[in-house]
């Protein structure tokens, strides 16, 4: 199975901050790789596909990079809506596998 | 407007089944494959398999190949999960998700990816 490796496990931020989050792959997954948040009792909500393709209404302020087995998210001008916990998920190979996660929190 | 529908909470006693439904609409649903997800306390994501409405076809991950069941009612456009012989750390909640594809003017695979997704059922074993 393909380990996906997230950093930081938690992070501090205050609104107008710019975050990076980190995830890696313990073998190459080209660019099959999404980003989403998941606020509680909410469903988990697709950010960033293919690694960098914005998913419709999602605001500029995010932005995906990265291929092969580094990646990051990168949230510029946070607002207060933006205070979640991140996941990567990487769909080259099933099982499908997740990151741990990165909670990100005033 | 695309949405999955996910029936209501469960409490159930170890070694029973328990099965979740994800009802589809605003797309056809047999045209794209619906994934599982579950999401224990304190865990991540934990994919569990997807099934392809389609054809019935499934294929789940190996962790619960020997407790898990998809189906699908395309009359009703509704997917299913089953799990038997439920344990304690089956507690969580549980997602169905919709699979996108873009692919190539030549049928290559380009992206894939989940959207949407369920509001997610809490399954919950308790003695």
């Amino acid at each position: 199975d393909i380990q996906m490796t997230q950093s930081p496990s938690s992070l501090s931020a205050s609104v107008g901050d710019r975050v990076t989050i980190t995830c890696r792959s313990s073998q190459s997954i080209g660019e099959y790789l999404s980003w989403f948040h998941l606020k509680p009792g909410k469903p988990p909500k697709l950010l960033i596909y293919g690694a960098s393709t914005l998913q419709s209404e999602v605001p500029s302020r995010f932005r995906g990079g990265g291929s092969g087995t580094e990646f990051t998210l990168t949230i510029t001008n946070l607002q207060p809506e933006d205070f979640a916990t991140y996941y990567c998920q990487q769909t080259n190979n099933t099982p499908y596998t997740f990151g741990q996660g990165t909670k990100l929190e005033i | 407007q695309v949405h999955l529908v996910q029936s209501g909470a469960e409490v159930t006693k170890p070694g029973a089944s328990v099965k979740v439904s994800c009802k589809a609409s605003g797309y056809t649903f047999n045209e794209y494959y619906i994934h599982w997800v579950r999401q224990a306390p304190g865990q991540g994501p934990e994919w569990m398999g997807w099934i392809n409405p389609k054809s019935g076809g499934t294929n789940y991950a190996h962790k619960f190949q020997d407790r898990v069941t998809m189906t699908r009612d395309t009359g009703i456009s509704t997917a299913y999960l089953e799990l038997s012989r439920l344990r304690f750390d089956d507690t969580a909640v549980y997602y169905c998700a919709r699979e996108m594809e873009l692919t190539t003017f030549g049928g290559d695979l380009l992206y894939d990816w989940f959207d949407p997704w369920g509001q997610g059922t809490l399954v919950t074993v308790s003695p």
